[in-house]
């Protein structure tokens, strides 16, 4: 079973902080990671991608991939309460699997 | 800028009714994804489609078929409504690139109560 394995949280943290969200997989196949934001009712949005090892970085936004470990994390700066979201972890080689998603509330 | 639609965002429907969701995109992506999601249990694959015509069974496809007869819809089917298929269902698109699936697309989803 190829999986990915994220903490559901909640994670908590204040107004303009970093939250720092993270993701394993099994798959040794994968090579594209992606993040979604998930809104409570709404359907997962993308945030990011990442396909090589290493930090890639968008506005508020870092993404980060260690394939020898099979790792991923994303980091969020000076968070804010509209962050506040569930964040889905995704991999697979061809067909997107899903982690659990994580909690993330910022609180004023 | 719609690029998947999914037909209905809300429906109640009661057991033993067959039920069919329809997913429409426009993006002329390959494949096509149907998920279910749940509370505590994330995002569980149903079914999927890699061309008209041709369909996989995901993780949890018991109680489900697929239909795909042409490249930008997929309909997913619920043969006999049972009340453990209330649930949230999504419908997603992708295609594949040379790092594997491009993004996801998801549906608004459709928020199924079978009673």
């Amino acid at each position: 079973q190829k999986e990915v394995e994220q903490n559901s949280g909640p994670l908590s943290v204040p107004e303009g902080a970093i939250a720092s969200l993270n993701c394993t997989y099994s798959d040794r196949g994968s090579q594209s990671f992606f993040w979604y934001r998930q809104y409570s009712g709404k359907s997962p949005e993308l945030i990011m991608f990442i396909y090589s090892n290493g930090d890639k970085e968008d506005g508020r936004f870092t993404a980060q991939l260690n394939k020898a470990s099979q790792y991923v994390s994303l980091l969020i700066r000076d968070s804010q309460p509209s962050d506040s979201a569930t964040y889905l972890c995704a991999g697979g080689s061809y067909i997107p699997t899903f982690g659990r998603g994580t909690s993330l509330i910022v609180h004023p | 800028d719609v690029k998947v639609t999914q037909s209905s965002r809300y429906l109640v429907k009661r057991t033993g009714e067959k039920v069919f969701l329809e997913c429409v995109q426009d993006m002329d992506h390959e494949n096509m994804f149907w998920y279910r999601q749940d509370p505590g249990l994330g995002l569980r694959l149903i079914y999927f489609s890699y061309d008209v015509k041709m369909k996989e069974k995901g993780d949890i496809p018991e109680g489900y078929s697929v239909s795909r007869e042409k490249k930008e819809r997929f309909s997913l089917i619920l043969e006999s409504a049972s009340t453990n298929q209330t649930s949230m269902y999504l419908c997603a698109s992708t295609n594949p690139g040379s790092s594997g699936n491009t993004e996801a697309f998801f549906g608004q989803g459709t928020r199924l109560t079978v009673v």
